[in-house]
């Protein structure tokens, strides 16, 4: 049982490129969500999804697009990349998005844009 | 607008027990997390509270007051491999959750 599986790991971009991360999960959850983290700052919401065909906005949505056409996976990407989207990048699924559920991680992406 | 605060750092002896605060204010109350987070790695879940009291789950402890909105969790018996960061997160009435910006714990022997 793998969890949340996120890549890359690290990238390194140039102002303008696009890029997608790439999340799978492998627990059947309904739920799943892309966070930034930034020092200093809480974890940002920028996309999320609760189930294949749906997905909605969150905190810091702009410069980001997502989709959700299986269960499992749920990419985001990165449409012309800019610095101030130098983050480290989590993906993070659970079985609903209410109640007592809790957010299995993804092992993060750490991206640097130039 | 919507907050969670937390201290930014805390020290504290191996052995010893440390209490991690955490104040919030959001739009409703569906629930409180604590998750522990390590230098470089993915968040982890500690403990869940949505009534008022304790929750205990080995060294770990979370306590919750709506009323004040208020939570701590208490860490007791501290081992080197506590060093993490603690972050708290609320979730509030349209059942998003709001996450403070952790609390970084460094553990001295």
């Amino acid at each position: 049982n793998a969890g949340v599986t996120q890549t890359p790991k690290f990238q390194v971009l140039k102002t303008g490129q696009s890029m997608t991360l790439q999340c799978a999960q492998d627990m059947n959850h309904e739920y799943m969500s892309w966070y930034r983290q930034d020092p200093g700052m809480g974890l940002r919401l920028i996309h999320y999804s609760v189930g294949a065909g749906i997905t909605d906005q969150g905190e810091v949505p702009n410069g980001y697009n997502v989709s959700r056409s299986t269960t499992e996976d749920f990419p985001l990407r990165l449409l012309s990349a800019a610095p101030s989207q130098t983050s480290v990048y989590f993906c993070a699924s659970s079985k609903s998005g209410d109640g007592a559920n809790v957010l299995t991680f993804g092992a993060g992406s750490r991206l640097t844009v130039l | 607008g919507q907050n969670i605060d937390q201290p930014t750092e805390m020290t504290a002896t191996e052995g010893a027990i440390v209490q991690i605060n955490c104040t919030y204010q959001t739009s409703g109350f569906n629930g409180l997390f604590w998750y522990q987070q390590h230098a470089g790695e993915a968040p982890t879940f500690l403990s869940y509270n949505v009534l008022d009291g304790l929750e205990e789950k080995g060294r770990f402890s979370s306590f919750l007051s709506r009323s004040k909105g208020y939570s701590y969790l208490l860490l007791k018996e501290l081992q080197m491999k506590d060093s993490a960061s603690y972050l708290c997160a609320v979730r509030d009435s349209n059942y998003q959750l709001i996450w403070g910006a952790g609390t970084k714990l460094i553990i001295k022997p």
